[in-house]
């Protein structure tokens, strides 16, 4: 079974522009999570999906949006780029919501922010 | 009240050691306590978890020990090999939540 994707891997991005990351999680898995890690913060929760509904949202301004298609694939979006958005953002996937047991993360995508 | 408190930052471990490595909660309605294993370049992978009915879990050389009074909860490497030498995070959650609050992470280097 392939395990959670992310894409880009890798992005480099200046300030004020917007970027959108995807997320394939798991075959039969309905639930994506997103988040943030940065070396100050650690890993910081940023929003869950599960079947198209956003059931969570962490601590993050308004500038950080996500969406999950009818396909469990999940994008988040970051318009009006900061330098303090520079980090690894990790996308995990369950195959129910709020089921702690069965998180699994995938590589992340790395954004750096000039 | 969402906070997990982590320690040591950083730990250097001879191979074959004990690597120890302690997390404390506030938040009382946590009922399920993860370790995460981090190598450079990939994903959290979930280690080794507990909840606050039992007191200990061992999984080979990983066992986390679990004080629910004290509100603490620690991971300890046996027989600590150089193949484990990554970050750690401890983490907790509440029930029905996919949330997982985080520690700050322990970066462990075991030396031969």
């Amino acid at each position: 079974k392939a395990g959670v994707t992310q894409t880009p891997r890798y992005l480099i991005k200046t300030r004020g522009q917007q970027v959108t990351l995807s997320c394939s999680p798991i075959s039969g898995h309905r639930s994506v999570s997103w988040y943030q890690q940065t070396p100050g913060q650690g890993l910081q929760f940023l929003f869950e999906y599960f079947s198209e509904t956003q059931r969570n949202k962490g601590n993050f301004p308004g500038r950080f949006s996500g969406r999950q298609f009818s396909n469990s694939r999940s994008e988040m979006n970051v318009s009006t780029l900061e330098l303090g958005d520079s980090a690894l953002y990790l996308c995990a996937s369950s195959p129910l919501a709020g089921n702690q047991e069965t998180q699994y993360f995938g590589p992340g995508t790395r954004l750096l922010v000039l | 009240q969402q906070q997990v408190k982590q320690s040591p930052q950083s730990l250097i471990v001879q191979k074959g050691g004990i690597s120890i490595i302690n997390c404390a909660y506030e938040n009382t309605a946590f009922d399920y306590f993860p370790w995460y294993q981090q190598f450079p370049g990939k994903g959290p992978a979930l280690l080794i978890a507990i909840r606050p009915d039992v007191s200990e879990k061992k999984e080979g050389r990983f066992t986390i020990s679990f004080n629910k009074s004290a509100k603490q909860f620690s991971l300890h490497i046996m027989d600590s090999q150089p193949g484990d030498s990554a970050t750690y995070f401890c983490a907790a959650s509440r029930p029905g939540y996919q949330k997982v609050t985080f520690g700050t992470g322990t970066k462990l280097q075991v030396i031969p």
